[in-house]
């Protein structure tokens, strides 16, 4: 069964830090895709990341993949208020853009 | 432009009857995708159309759900004789193709609450 982990889960953090969130995952596929959802809403299309090694960025978000280790990670540089959210991490499962596995969400507070 | 609409956003049900769930794409994405939220369960993928055909409906939960989707447009989402385990929020989703081609959009989602 394929499984999807986020370390941590909830993340309280003041503004103009740096942290981490982590996501691993339990089989050898190499599409990892984030997500942003703000409280109430709905979610948000981040990053798409295809292959080993992989890194996008955009504003003070960087995503980065490292399929050996069946790991992504999502850097957060300089965290503002606007940054808080829930962040999820999903894998797709056949590689077919079909079928995707989530990860439970770290939900991100920026404290001012 | 119009993003992806879906109705309604809250629907308050009692156990044992059916619901109907709607999702309205953006004009032209031939992919459509259903999930599910919930507090216990996270977020699940239901189903996934290509067109009106559905290659991917292994997340449906039970016999009791099912969906279709017609003109390769509008999506509904059915739920007979609902159970309370059924509560959560329903998203739907739709790109031009499948990712990682084209990006997923999504709705704001209905509420279901059964009682």
């Amino acid at each position: 069964e394929l499984k999807v982990e986020q370390n941590p889960l909830f993340l309280s953090m003041q503004e103009g830090k740096n942290y981490t969130i982590y996501c691993n995952y339990s089989t050898t596929s190499d599409r990892l895709y984030w997500y942003r959802q703000d409280p109430g809403k709905s979610l948000e299309s981040l990053f798409v990341l295809l292959s080993n090694g992989a890194v996008k960025q955009e504003g003070r978000l960087m995503a980065s993949l490292d399929t050996k280790a069946r790991l992504s990670t999502l850097h957060i540089t300089a965290a503002v208020h606007d940054l808080s959210a829930t962040y999820f991490c999903a894998v797709d499962r056949d590689n077919y853009g079909q079928n995707f596995v989530f990860g439970p969400g770290t939900r991100l507070s920026v404290l001012p | 432009g119009a993003g992806v609409s879906q109705s309604p956003s809250n629907k308050v049900t009692e156990k044992g009857k059916d619901v109907e769930l709607r999702c309205d794409p953006i004009s032209g994405h031939t992919a459509l995708y259903w999930y599910r939220q919930s507090l216990g369960q996270g977020l699940e993928f239901l189903i996934y159309f290509q067109g009106n055909s559905a290659p991917d409906k292994s997340g449906l939960p039970s016999d009791r759900f099912s969906a279709e989707r017609t003109g390769g447009s509008v999506s509904t989402l059915t739920i007979q004789r609902t159970q309370q385990e059924d509560s959560a929020v329903y998203l739907c989703a739709s790109s031009l193709a499948p990712p990682p081609q084209e990006t997923q959009y999504f709705g704001p989602g209905t509420r279901l609450l059964v009682l």
